[in-house]
């Protein structure tokens, strides 16, 4: 959906150095989410945040960081980043008031480490 | 930590051949979300399972719910080679501060050849 925007929408990047990848949303939601999807793995948790004062870890967020600048904007970097890094990222958002509480993502990021 | 386990990971059928997937849990689930990828593109909602043994369709597609809430379907009928991409299921852990975070299973790749 044009309403959850990623960008860059593709980077190649060499082993540490430090890259950021931004997620911005028009939809109103409270809450974001950033993933990683690797073949065979799905789509993997990195953080989310229920509103901006929230930040959580989720399943894999060793090597990442993130920052919730607003309540439409969610960034995920990577510090020093390594080639097993290299993968599909994913934002997503959701609301409370949304029917279902789905997630909308975003186009996604496709890095790669060198 | 929660587990959703699906299989199969791959699925290739013929055009107007069924499909079926599968999900499951490690814990109980307040709900469980069904998402489609299409290939080059992002998860998009499809559906949201509630209630213990729970059906819903749409279309050619059925979902069901298990009874224990911790198991899940989806099954395409007559598959069209509209239907190709990935479908990843997404369980909704029961209560706690962390409902709205999803666990997503692995997702299974369906190739339908015309």
């Amino acid at each position: 959906d044009a309403d959850v925007t990623q960008t860059p929408r593709n980077r190649i990047t060499k082993t540490g150095k430090r890259i950021m990848l931004e997620c911005s949303q028009t939809k109103g939601h409270d809450r974001m989410y950033w993933y990683r999807q690797d073949p065979g793995l799905g789509l993997r948790l990195i953080y989310y945040s229920f509103d901006v004062k929230d930040i959580n870890k989720g399943e894999i967020s060793d090597g990442y960081s993130v920052s919730r600048q607003a309540q439409a904007k969610f960034s995920l970097s990577l510090e020093s980043a390594i080639p097993n890094q290299t993968a599909l990222y994913f934002c997503a958002t959701s609301g409370l008031a949304v029917s279902y509480n789905e997630q909308f993502f975003g186009p996604g990021t496709r890095l790669t480490v060198l | 930590g929660q587990q959703v386990m699906q299989i199969p990971q791959y699925q290739h059928v013929q055009e107007g051949e069924d499909f079926t997937t599968y999900c499951n849990s490690s814990t109980t689930l307040s709900n469980i979300q069904w998402y489609k990828q299409r290939p080059g593109g992002h998860p998009v909602f499809l559906i949201q399972l509630v209630k213990s043994g729970e059906v819903k369709k749409q279309k050619r597609l059925t979902f069901q719910f298990g009874e224990a809430k911790k198991n899940s379907s989806l099954h395409i009928t007559a598959t069209q080679t509209t239907d190709v991409g990935t479908y990843f299921c997404a369980g909704n852990n029961a209560g706690g501060t962390s409902y709205g975070k999803l666990t997503f299973g692995q997702g299974t790749i369906l190739t339908v050849h015309p």
